[in-house]
């Protein structure tokens, strides 16, 4: 059974504008990760947060979780063209099992 | 360079053909694992390794096959594939509580 959930979908922005990705969870996790895929090929890490940690901040990304709501954000500030990609979200019940969700299509038009 | 390498990238079988797919990482992690990537689906993992000799079934294990006989390596095995079997397949690393790091993927498509 899939733990993670991204929302939206998909979302298209203008370059320079923030993008803003939801993830929602189900049951109790160790850490929860963002990861970014481009076109098919491998996921690359972006961001790793722990269960007390309620924020993090990486460059241009933001992380937030929220463990009474089970739901972490990631934004993206002044978005570039090349931060078009597909992100990910995913946690960790217990270790090595790790569950994905389906995914923010992210589209920056320049 | 640290890195995950699946081979082949892209590959074409029928039905019923066994095939391996091979991953090798060269970062001496103990964790290694299989996903597979499928539409409206997300990465769902197949089977988990903690170190040589030792697997786990992930949450979709049916119709595959893995070994550790070697840190660095992991085998993916369909005995049998079916259409159904027809996804994109990742391999990724780690160590302790590390992020992962993944291979670039490995298209199969059975007909």
């Amino acid at each position: 059974s899939q733990q993670g959930e991204e929302d939206p979908q998909a979302l298209s922005i203008q370059e320079g504008e923030n993008a803003t990705m939801n993830c929602s969870y189900k049951t109790s996790i160790n850490n929860l990760q963002w990861y970014r895929q481009n076109s098919g090929r491998g996921l690359v890490h972006l961001i790793l947060i722990r269960s007390n940690e309620r924020e993090k901040h990486s460059g241009r990304l933001r992380v937030t979780l929220d463990t009474s709501k089970k739901s972490s954000s990631l934004l993206i500030t002044a978005s570039r063209a090349a931060d078009t990609a597909s992100y990910f979200c995913a946690t960790d019940r217990k270790p090595h099992k790790f569950y994905f969700g389906s995914g923010t299509k992210l589209n920056v038009k320049p | 360079e640290a890195q995950v390498t699946q081979n082949p990238r892209y590959l074409i079988t029928v039905t019923g053909k066994k095939l391996t797919v091979t991953c090798s990482q060269n970062m001496n992690h103990e964790y290694m694992s299989w996903y597979r990537q499928d539409p409206g689906l997300g990465l769902r993992q197949i089977y988990y390794s903690m170190n040589v000799e030792v697997t786990d079934k992930g949450d979709v294990p049916e119709g595959y096959k893995v070994s550790r006989k070697e840190k660095r390596n992991f085998p993916l095995i369909l005995e049998s594939p079916s259409p159904n079997q027809t996804s994109l397949y990742f391999c990724a690393s780690s160590q302790g509580a590390s992020p992962l790091h993944f291979g670039n993927g490995t298209r199969l498509t059975v007909t």
